[in-house]
Parts: C-alpha cells; structure tokens; sequence
C-alpha cells in the first residue's frame, strides 16, 4: 500500500495562474479531505468527500473547487492563485466511524504564488 | 462555528522533564483525536477518545476525555528527544458527529533540550 499520494510535492505559481493538486488513496478509504497549514494557524480544512461523488465545505472554501469521482482521487483546484494561498496542503483520508482509526495523512504540498 | 481551543502554543522542556498539552472546545464533542507532527513532517494519528472521562495510555503517552466531552489532554512523562514536534487534537467540525469534517487545534510545539 502506497497510502496517500500526492502531487506535486512543491510548486510555485504566479497570480491568477490555476492549477490541480493531486491526491490519491490505495486504502479503499471512503473519507477523504483537505487542509492547508499555515504557520501558527494549525490545520484548517478547505473541502471533505464522504463518498464517490459527494463533496461539502470546509472552514475555508472561498478559491479552491473539489470533485470526487472515484474512491481513489480527490482533486484540489486553485481556480486563480493568490498570494493569500501560499500555505502547506495536505490531503488526507479515512475509513470513517471506525473506532480509534483516524485520518492518514499525505507528505504534503508546499505551493508558493507570486 | 465549532472552535476548538489548544494551549500551550509552545512548550520547552529539559529532557526527562514531563509535558502536557490542553484542548478546549466551544462544543461537545461526539470524539477528539490526537495527532503529531515531526518538523518538517505531516500529521500522523496517535489515537482517538469516544466516551466521557476516557483514559487511553499508550507507553509515556496519557491521554484523557473530559466528563463533560468538551475538553482533553495528552500528557507525556519522561520526554526524550524524539517526542520533539507539534501535537495537535482534533474533533468535528460543528460538534455533531460528522466525522468528516475534523476542525484542529492550534496546536502545542513542543521542543526538548538534552
């Protein structure tokens, strides 16, 4: 089991350029979600998948769009970058209800817009 | 919305030294989780706590869930060197029981000194 991939690890953009973060799970985890972390802020959750096909919004949703199609992939999409998501994402995923089984998290993808 | 309340933000401590880290939410939480951060890492899963005034050890690692399932600690006796990182809890967004949408703390850095 590879866990939860993503790509790119690091990537720099330029104002107003979009781009696709990719995550992939090979857990047949049906929880999937995204989080940016920035310095002295934690992690806060941008966009969480329940399920193929169902999708729902986080604490800070306002730029980036989701789509679950399969299980497997959970797709990030800066529509136009700004500065203001300079930030660490990482994706990360879940069996769900199951007792003491929590969320299994990406290496991470550092993004810097400039 | 849910907050979800962690302090301290910083924690230095003499190796051998003990450690504890609180987390405080405006709700009652249905769970909390604990995870750590190595520097430079990502998140991983150190346990979950589901039942008022639950205690849950795992080697130098205590954790605890209030009566009242607003708050929970995690207590470190002995620290070493290689407890270095930020340890973060988390519960659900909104304080129901949607697992999917896991709103963290702040989170406590904590450095140890040889």
């Amino acid at each position: 089991n590879a866990g939860v991939t993503q790509t790119p690890k690091f990537q720099v953009l330029k104002t107003g350029q979009s781009m696709t973060l990719q995550c992939a799970q090979d857990m047949n985890h049906e929880y999937m979600s995204w989080y940016r972390q920035d310095p002295g802020m934690g992690l806060r959750l941008i966009h969480y998948s329940v399920g193929a096909g169902i999708t729902d919004q986080g604490e800070v949703p306002n730029g980036y769009n989701v789509s679950r199609s399969t299980t497997e992939d959970f797709p990030l999409r800066l529509l136009s970058a700004a500065p203001s998501q300079t930030s660490v994402y990482f994706c990360a995923s879940s069996l769900g209800l199951t007792a003491n089984y929590g969320y299994t998290f990406g290496s991470g993808t550092r993004l810097t817009v400039v | 919305g849910q907050q979800v309340m962690q302090i301290p933000q910083y924690q230095h401590v003499q190796e051998g030294e003990d450690f504890t880290t609180y987390c405080n939410s405006s709700t009652t939480l249905s769970n909390i989780q604990w995870y750590k951060q190595r520097p430079g890492g990502h998140p991983v899963f150190l346990i979950q706590l589901v039942k008022s005034g639950e205690v849950k050890k795992q080697k130098r690692l205590t954790f605890q869930f209030g009566e009242a399932k607003k708050n929970s600690s995690l207590h470190i006796t002995a620290t070493q060197t290689t407890d270095v990182g930020t340890y973060f809890c988390a519960g659900p967004h909104g304080g129901g029981t949607s697992y999917g949408k896991l709103t963290f703390g702040q989170g406590t850095i904590l450095t140890v000194h040889p």
